[in-house]
């Protein structure tokens, strides 16, 4: 069972917005400022598009914004596009009480342009 | 340019062993953190090990603990993962990739294409 719990799928028509939930606890998503998003293509590896919650990597468009409140985070895709049909899976650090550091993954949702 | 050179992956029977490696290219290994992450097939991803980027402090998924190790070499700009009492739910491609802080080991930025792992009788 995944740590996170993100949405199995969402789908939404070119040029619509669709945003995804990721929700953890106070231990992870709630706790720290250090959430990513990830894309991944069929066959592909991951491609990290959001780190520390809402900051963009240089080659992702501002269509793709991260936010967090509360123990959940969220990434919203505006102008949805073709290519933007993958999955996506968020992820966030979570520190334990016997001082150790991990790394905990959602479950993935698998966004469908209409 | 970024590239990563995997090795290892392949066909292993339940209870045996196995170590996998990705020497990395293109930035500065030396200083950074370095993470596996894997993909059983048709799951999602699940996060297994890091490493600092000494390799002095590695940190390890619940349910890899006590039976994978990882290691780094910084001469070769190479990490590995050895895998023992390997067990079918271990079936998965394995990526290797960059990590953000020596503390912060989520993944980052580089990612490798992915070791083929299969563990069957």
């Amino acid at each position: 069972q995944p740590a996170l719990t993100q949405p199995r799928s969402v789908s939404g028509s070119p040029g619509q917005a669709v945003t995804i939930s990721c929700t953890g606890s106070s231990d992870d998503v709630g706790g720290y400022k250090w959430v990513s998003w990830f894309r991944q293509h069929p066959g592909k590896a991951p491609q990290l598009l959001i780190y520390d919650v809402f900051k963009r990597t240089s080659d992702v468009p501002d269509r793709f914004f991260g936010s967090k409140s509360g123990n959940t985070a969220s990434l919203t895709i505006s102008g949805l596009q073709a290519d933007d049909e993958a999955d996506y899976y968020c992820c966030s650090y979570r520190g334990t009480n016997v001082g150790s550091h991990v790394v905990v993954f959602g479950g993935g949702t698998k966004v469908t342009v209409l | 340019e970024v590239q990563f050179l995997e090795s290892g992956g392949g066909l292993v029977e339940p209870g045996g062993s196995l170590r996998i490696s990705c020497a990395a290219s293109g930035f500065t290994f030396s200083g950074s953190a370095m993470a596996w992450v894997r993909q059983a097939p048709g799951k999602g991803l699940e996060w297994v090990s890091s490493t600092s980027s000494i390799g002095g402090n590695k940190y390890y998924a619940d349910s890899v603990t006590g039976r994978f190790t990882m290691s780094r070499d910084n001469s070769k700009n190479t990490v590995y993962l050895e895998m023992n009492s390997l067990r079918v739910e271990d079936t998965a491609t394995y990526y290797c990739a960059k990590a953000y802080h020596d503390i912060i080991v989520l993944p980052d930025l580089y990612w490798g294409q992915g070791i083929p792992v299969t563990v069957s009788s």
